[in-house]
């Protein structure tokens, strides 16, 4: 995607496409990373989790696809409707006591009627 | 509504006040996080608690900036002599291991706007 306005890189799809969101995390010893969803003036909302154990896991219409030698993540939504429209953010786990999360820069998701 | 719980929604102060928020977590989780998020941002990490203490702060954490969860339930987040870049979304998030994962669940934040 291209970056906009508040530099927020967009994604624009029609309706009922397949939509792809990617991200990079930075530290290879992250072990779990999670997807979420943030709608204008709400917090985020989980999507979907997956450990660094794994490559592929799926949801409902969601999968996400880790690649730990790139270090790069992806959600894929299908069938993408005007409903999904938000920002997504990824986010890592560096593990510790603490297990804080690290967001990344989201990504607009715009779906066109 | 058994979510997270912040109050106020949206704050509006003059610079060098003092204001104040509250999250109520999701009632069984003992682990409670604030975040900040500014506008085309993704949350920043501010502090954590497990229960009643305070495990970690993040050097954004200025030291106008306290936050308290007296008997780990609620937490209140103040900020004292308040600016203009202050002006964020306070994100409150909490939850409870389930193996070595750790779901974070966040409120729908306090909007703070300092003029």
């Amino acid at each position: 995607g291209e970056s906009v306005g508040l530099h927020l890189p967009t994604l624009s799809v029609q309706e009922g496409d397949n939509s792809i969101i990617n991200c990079a995390y930075s530290n290879s010893a992250s072990d779990y990373f999670i997807w979420y969803k943030q709608e204008s003036g709400k917090g985020p909302q989980f999507i979907i989790d997956i450990r660094s154990n794994m490559d592929k896991r799926q949801g409902q219409r969601v999968t996400v696809l880790l690649n730990k030698t790139v270090k790069h993540l992806s959600l894929q939504i299908a069938a993408t409707q005007p409903g999904d429209s938000a920002v997504y953010f990824c986010a890592e786990n560096y593990g510790g006591a603490t297990n804080k999360l690290i967001f990344g820069t989201g990504t607009l998701l715009a779906v066109q009627p | 509504d058994t979510g997270v719980s912040q109050d106020p929604r949206h704050k509006i102060t003059k610079r060098g006040q003092n204001v104040t928020f509250r999250c109520d977590p999701i009632s069984e989780h003992n682990r409670l996080y604030w975040y900040r998020q500014t506008l085309g941002q993704g949350p920043e990490f501010l502090t954590y608690f497990q229960n009643e203490a305070q495990l970690e702060k993040s050097r954004l954490l200025s030291d106008r900036f306290s936050a308290e969860r007296p008997k780990g339930s609620f937490s209140t987040l103040e900020i004292q002599r308040t600016e203009q870049g202050d002006s964020a979304m306070y994100l409150c998030a909490s939850s409870s291991r389930e193996g070595s994962n750790e779901k974070l669940f966040f409120g729908s934040g306090t909007q703070l706007s300092v003029l």
